[in-house]
């Protein structure tokens, strides 16, 4: 599986735009790329997952530049709710190994 | 709420102790995954079952064991534990079709004393 590089943490203010860069060097021609939200004591969930050029949901935006060795999770207008621990993962979908290589994330702060 | 059951919510046992953690998976999913997260490990993955055969193995110690059965639940299996073995345990469950996106349970919080 790929190996991702992903800032430890992020501050930002309600109602402004944040962008969370992964770093994806190695990424395969079969693999996917993945976001996943936790907040404390819960589970991750999952946020959005794409290919390649961009994809959106109610909820955020991925976009994957043509050489697809990054990637960019975009969340619009955040609020202090979306503080949470924002995880990159790059791999095959529901590849052989059919599991998730979880890093330490980038853990974003909202302020009011 | 993510369709994915876990119990015991909580669990306080001491060290040399054996315990059992379970999970229900969505329905129709037949795919579940272990992990284990602690402070210092991050989210660590386990084990993977589908439809009741093991599919994948992680940094699973030799201590742990898991299983599916025909109805699709889990049951994690933590036995001689030690202090470290305190942690956050998740199961998750995947759709048939080929995909990452995984639905995470609540959580068993597992502590050794």
């Amino acid at each position: 599986l790929a190996k991702t590089t992903q800032p430890i943490s992020m501050d930002s203010y309600e109602g402004q735009e944040v962008n969370i860069t992964c770093s994806h060097n190695n990424i395969a021609t079969n693999d996917y790329i993945t976001w996943y939200q936790q907040f404390p004591s819960q589970g991750p969930r999952f946020i959005i997952q794409g290919y390649k050029t961009k994809v959106t949901n109610e909820v955020a935006s991925l976009f994957i530049p043509a050489d697809r060795k990054s990637s960019t999770l975009s969340l619009p207008r955040v609020s202090l709710s979306d503080t949470a621990v924002y995880y990159c993962l790059v791999g095959e979908r529901g590849g052989s190994q059919g599991n998730l290589i979880f890093g330490k994330g980038t853990k974003l702060s909202v302020k009011p | 709420d993510s369709g994915v059951t876990q119990t015991p919510k909580h669990l306080i046992t001491a060290t040399g102790q054996r315990v059992t953690l379970r999970c229900s998976p969505r329905s129709g999913d037949l795919s579940v995954y272990w992990y284990q997260q602690s402070l210092d490990q991050g989210l660590q993955f386990l084990i993977q079952y589908y439809n009741g055969e093991e599919r994948a193995k992680g940094n699973i110690l030799e201590r742990f064991s898991a299983q599916q059965f025909p109805d699709l639940h889990s049951e994690l299996n933590l036995s001689s534990l030690e202090l470290g073995d305190s942690a956050l345990y998740f199961c998750a469950s995947s759709p048939r079709t080929p995909t990452n996106e995984q639905f995470f349970g609540p959580g068993t919080r597992l502590t050794v004393l």
